[in-house]
């Protein structure tokens, strides 16, 4: 199947800071990609959905001036947590469409967020 | 609104058969999808259902209703290692094939 990479895996910031998080497709290409969040023991919360070269399209509730998505390539999407707060504390994980399936997503393995 | 409800938590021994269900209520469909997610993992794709009646993978399979907004799991000879979070997922909001996902049911398999 589908590799998908996540870096980091966890960070530990103060509140105020940016967080930046890389999710790479390291096996095929994708156009379209997904980021979740979520909080121990419950589901996975979509946050937005990109495509390559053009805006990130979020879901009602999910700051767009917060949670900065780039999708810079078709291998390459960043999530930048700006002015983190400890209820941001999470568990953000990606995901990818191929294009061989409309419907299977391949996901990362996440990155533990907490912020102090 | 859109929900898609799982039972929490469900036990079993090795070797048997368990069901999870999922029913849900969205505002699109285009289909039902499964994942299992262990605990710090990633989740990864299990089956999907486009249409009514069952579908067979191995010792899973997934069976869906579209008239009765519902769909079940049927994990089979169950072993330690498929002690998991199993989320059911509609895929079903324009073009973009996005996933709304289930509550998650925490499958305790025990010796």
């Amino acid at each position: 199947g589908a590799v998908v990479s996540q870096h980091p895996s966890r960070v530990i910031c103060k509140s105020g800071t940016s967080v930046k998080i890389e999710c790479r497709s390291l096996d095929f290409q994708a156009t379209t990609m997904f980021w979740y969040r979520q909080f121990p023991k419950q589901s996975l919360m979509l946050m937005a959905t990109s495509n390559e070269g053009s805006k990130a399209t979020y879901e009602q509730g999910v700051e767009k001036d917060k949670f900065l998505i780039n999708h810079a390539s078709l291998t390459l999407s960043t999530l930048t947590v700006t002015s983190a707060h400890p209820e941001d504390s999470s568990f953000y994980i990606c995901s990818f469409l191929t294009g061989e399936s409309s419907y299977e997503q391949y996901f990362g393995p996440g990155t533990r967020l907490t912020v102090t | 609104g859109q929900s898609l409800e799982q039972p929490s938590e469900v036990t079993a021994v090795e070797g048997a058969i368990v069901q999870i269900n999922c029913t849900y209520q969205t505002s699109g469909f285009y289909g039902l999808s499964w994942y299992q997610q262990h605990d710090g993992g990633a989740p990864t794709f299990l089956s999907y259902n486009a249409l009514d009646g069952l579908e067979e993978t191995g010792r899973f399979s997934s069976f869906l209703s579209r008239s009765d907004s519902y769909g079940y799991l049927l994990l089979q000879e169950l072993q330690m290692k498929d002690s998991a979070s199993y989320f059911c997922a509609v895929s079903g909001s324009g073009a973009t094939n996005k996933l709304i996902f289930g509550t998650g049911t925490l499958l305790a398999v025990q010796p």
